[in-house]
């Protein structure tokens, strides 16, 4: 996980509250992915940014929303927090292997968030 | 719309003896990678294996290795000479070739190594 930091790890919130999950990233990379893992669904992507000040929706967007307003942070916000998004959340950027060229996704270690 | 299966929540396995793990995908593109990701009970994901759709030989890092056969859009990984720390969730991803390098998941595979 070295080089992607997300913050906090661990957070309980109740219905209704706000808060936003930090990731940040040490290595100049352009693309930026959040995932969302439940239990027997695998990880789902939330949102990305392909560079700073850009942002996209992914596969299950409804209810967050991001900013990347500098490259290294890519910001994932809950307004108003409901228990169906009780989850782990991943951060990862896109590095490029030197050895074979692929771009592959780097995770940060995962913030879990308990909605009550 | 692309779509990665896995069909096996569970499997066991001999320690020493070797395991594949199922991994099928759906696409329309012509260029995608597939990758396998490992998630040991500590929850980090560490990056296992890449095959690039335009690989013609299987990929292989050191006891892993991806059985690629393109015509039937399977992705499966062979784990050789299984250890006990190889117990871990497993998970199938394919990335399209454009538009923002979107990569999507399976439903992950549980791995159980038996002493």
């Amino acid at each position: 996980n070295a080089g992607v930091t997300q913050t906090p790890k661990f957070r309980v919130l109740k219905t209704g509250q706000s808060m936003t999950l930090l990731c940040a990233q040490d290595m100049n990379h352009e693309y930026m992915y959040w995932y969302r893992q439940d239990p027997g669904m695998g990880l789902r992507l939330i949102h990305y940014s392909v560079g700073e000040g850009t942002t996209a929706k992914g596969e299950v967007p409804d209810g967050y929303n991001v900013s990347r307003l500098k490259k290294q942070n890519f910001l994932l916000g809950l307004e108003s927090a409901a228990p169906s998004q009780t989850s782990v959340y991943f951060c990862a950027t896109l590095v490029r292997q030197s050895y074979s060229g692929a771009n592959v996704l780097t995770f940060g270690a995962g913030s879990r968030l308990t909605v009550l | 719309a692309q779509k990665i299966t896995q069909t096996q929540p569970g499997m066991f396995v001999q320690e020493k003896e070797a395991v594949t793990l199922d991994c099928t995908y759906d696409t329309s593109d012509q260029s995608y990678g597939l990758f396998w990701y490992k998630q040991p009970s500590s929850g980090e994901m560490i990056f296992l294996i890449y095959q690039g759709s335009y690989d013609e030989q299987n990929a292989t890092e050191g006891r892993y290795s991806l059985n690629f056969q393109k015509a039937r859009k399977s992705a499966n990984l062979v784990i050789s000479a299984s250890q006990l720390g190889d117990s871990a969730m497993y998970f199938c991803a394919m990335r399209e070739g454009r538009g923002g390098f979107k990569t999507i998941f399976g439903a992950g595979t549980r791995l159980f190594v038996k002493a």
